[in-house]
């Protein structure tokens, strides 16, 4: 079964529009870690934020912001009056830490287009 | 800012030739990792690798794979006789502490191509 499914593969928005990207984990520990990670068309992956599972409490940071949720298991990423540079493929992961290695199960990935 | 580097950026080569990929963590991090990111999908974990031995791997990291942190600041991947299906992106990662599972920082990849 898989930890993290992000459901929606690709997305494509006209430029100032708000986009909502989606992710939904599953985890039997009660200490866990979220993160979404951005990855531009150069191919690095870019740390945007971590979440731990005992701060529900949302955060905005500029045009972006992260809705947590416990009671659905989702930790979904909006961005507001998205640009062209929004354009990348973004990655939703969790670490436990009932795991040794604290290693990340990442989402497949959803594509962002930003269309001008 | 401190960041992790890997080199090569690009590696090309012939099926059953061994390769190491090569990655310089942040210095004063203490968790390592490998992933592979084949083209088009999810980013996999391979291995962690903390206090000189791996602490875990995943079930792509078979006999093929080793480890190693030969001096103080490299962390290899060597691939003994690699196949095809190792032409991937392969991303060294680093944390700070053991014990959390806090933010991890990837280095900018090596795309490894099997021909």
């Amino acid at each position: 079964a898989q930890k993290v499914t992000q459901a929606q593969t690709e997305i494509s928005v006209v430029e100032k529009e708000d986009v909502t990207l989606d992710c939904v984990y599953e985890t039997r520990d009660t200490t866990y870690y979220l993160f979404w990670y951005k990855q531009p068309p150069s191919g690095e992956l870019v740390f945007l934020i971590r979440r731990n599972s005992f701060d529900e409490q949302n955060e905005i940071s500029g045009r972006y912001s992260w809705n947590f949720q416990k009671s659905t298991s989702s930790f979904n990423f909006t961005i507001t009056a998205s640009q062209v540079v929004d354009s990348a493929v973004y990655f939703c992961a969790l670490s436990e830490v009932s795991n040794t290695g604290n290693q990340f199960y990442f989402g497949t990935g959803t594509s962002l287009t930003v269309i001008p | 800012e401190p960041e992790v580097t890997q080199t090569p950026s690009h590696q090309v080569t012939q099926m059953g030739q061994e390769v190491i990929l090569r990655c310089v963590p942040i210095s004063n991090h203490l968790y390592f990792y490998w992933y592979r990111q084949i083209l088009g999908q999810k980013v996999e974990f391979l291995v962690s690798f903390y206090n000189n031995e791996i602490s875990e791997k995943s079930e792509i990291f078979d006999d093929q794979f080793s480890v190693e942190r030969p001096d103080g600041s490299n962390f290899t991947l060597k691939i003994r006789s690699t196949k095809l299906e190792d032409s991937a992106m392969y991303f060294c990662a680093s944390r700070p502490e053991a014990g959390v599972p806090d933010t991890q920082y990837f280095g900018p990849g090596t795309r490894l191509t099997v021909l």
